[in-house]
């Protein structure tokens, strides 16, 4: 059972340039979230993707941004890269919280991570 | 969601019992004590969750308090590939409007050999 996939794995980019990252959930898990994690601090919360629309959303700008697809994969992309984008991005799936009428716990599951440098 | 209180860092022996505390006076009644943890450089791993009654799976055991304004999580014989950021965070049922998971500092667990 593959668990929480992302890639690429590591990005270099430099100020002004867009970035596009991919989380593959979880089998079985329909909601996605992101993180962004700046080194020496907790993870972050960006936003979370439901039945392809953002369901929440944490103090991150307008050039964060992303997208689900009818697959449950998600993209984030950041715009207008600036220095302090320079972070481990995670993305993290969990199921429905209803499913054939039962309630579940949305429990996160992390992937990876992806490594943004912005130079 | 309730704020948690974590030390920054504790050390471990190998093999014995590391007891990792976390605070959560503000807690309210329908929220869940989640427990994650990070190797350097890793995604978090979840690692258990539990509301008020004790928990125990293939990793670790969560010892919530009657008053759950505090929780231990217990890793029995901690082993050098333990060392890492424990973080513990309380969060409501999902079903309402917050969906996210609210990590802070969390407890550097170092296991010596």
């Amino acid at each position: 059972d593959a668990g929480v996939t992302q890639s690429p794995t590591h990005l270099i980019k430099t100020r002004g340039q867009q970035v596009t990252l991919r989380c593959s959930p979880k089998s079985g898990h329909d909601t996605v979230s992101w993180y962004q994690q700046a080194l020496g601090q907790g993870p972050q919360f960006i936003f979370q993707y439901y039945e392809e629309e953002e369901r929440q959303r944490g103090n991150f700008p307008d050039r964060f941004s992303g997208h689900q697809y009818p697959n449950y994969s998600s993209e984030l992309n950041v715009n207008a890269l600036l220095l302090g984008d320079s972070a481990l991005y995670l993305c993290a799936s969990s199921p429905a919280v209803t499913s054939g009428g039962a309630k579940k716990l949305d429990t996160q599951y992390f992937g990876p991570g992806t490594r943004l440098t912005v130079l | 969601d309730a704020k948690t209180t974590q030390p920054p860092s504790m050390d471990c022996a190998e093999g014995r019992a590391a007891n990792l505390p976390c605070n959560h006076s503000t807690i309210s009644g329908n929220e869940y004590v989640y427990w994650y943890r990070q190797i350097h450089s890793q995604g978090p791993q979840y690692i258990i969750h539990g509301l008020k009654n004790n928990e125990t799976n293939e990793m670790a055991s969560l010892i919530i308090t009657e008053d759950r304004k505090s929780s231990t999580l217990i890793l029995p014989h901690a082993t050098l590939r333990d060392t890492a950021v424990y973080y513990c965070i309380v969060r409501g049922h999902s079903g309402g409007s917050n969906y996210k998971l609210t990590f802070g500092k969390g407890t550097l667990l170092t296991v010596n050999p």
